[in-house]
């Protein structure tokens, strides 16, 4: 089954810390590529960062990054220097094995503390 | 990547009344889809709308409850048919175009059913 795990219904972080998101999946595919997605309380969805299962490096985009461990099967997101606009949903997803949809984890909520 | 105009973007409505949610894209994109976010939940698929052909639906939803038309290829409606409150939820739409994670999403539009 493709599926996607976020076990973290909810994370605290001190503002200027580092936090991360965990993010499991299940694939049997060779390639296929993983997505976080911010979800602020208006309820918009942010694209924030992309990861090829074939990219040798982990992906970074500013203060996201992916920590991306192919045999474990996981995909972290790392926010760097937390700012109080970060408090937000996170969700992992990736594309069903049939394409085009996305399939979503159950999110993680973030909130920044002061 | 694309730019999706979705309205309304919020809405009250009655029970037994219906809602179409319409998204235009601002360029031509083979797939278009439509999610649904109750409340405290994750992203759930409802369908496909693929243009010149009928929708493919997901399990659990049909289209008689979620009709969906999409003329072109730059647009496309939902309508929430015979609302009750379990509808209350957002809806989204999103499109591929362009790279594999070339996914941009709607601004949501946030259902209330009184």
């Amino acid at each position: 089954a493709q599926k996607i795990t976020q076990t973290q219904p909810g994370m605290f972080v001190q503002e200027k810390e580092a936090v991360t998101l965990d993010c499991t999946y299940d694939t049997s595919d060779q390639s296929y590529g993983l997505f976080w997605y911010k979800q602020p309380s208006s309820g918009e969805m942010i694209f924030l960062i992309y990861q090829g299962s074939y990219d040798e490096q982990n992906a970074t985009e500013g203060r996201y990054s992916l920590n991306f461990q192919k045999a474990r099967k996981s995909a972290n997101l790392v926010i760097s220097a937390s700012q109080l606009g970060d408090s937000a949903m996170y969700f992992c997803a990736r594309p069903g094995n049939q394409g085009g949809k996305l399939i979503f984890g159950q999110g993680t909520e973030l909130s920044v503390k002061p | 990547s694309a730019v999706i105009s979705q309205k309304p973007s919020r809405d009250i409505c009655q029970r037994g009344t219906s809602l179409t949610i319409q998204c235009q894209v601002d360029s031509q994109v083979t797939m278009m889809f439509w999610y649904r976010q109750q409340p405290g939940q994750s992203l759930t698929l409802i369908a496909t709308a693929n243009q010149g052909s009928e929708a493919t639906y997901e399990s659990g939803f049909v289209i008689d409850k979620f009709p969906i038309s999409r003329p072109n290829l730059t647009f496309s409606t939902l309508t929430v048919s015979n609302m009750s409150p379990e509808d209350s939820s957002i809806y989204l739409c999103s499109v591929l175009a362009g790279t594999d994670y070339g996914y941009t999403f709607g601004s949501g539009t946030r259902l209330t059913v009184v």
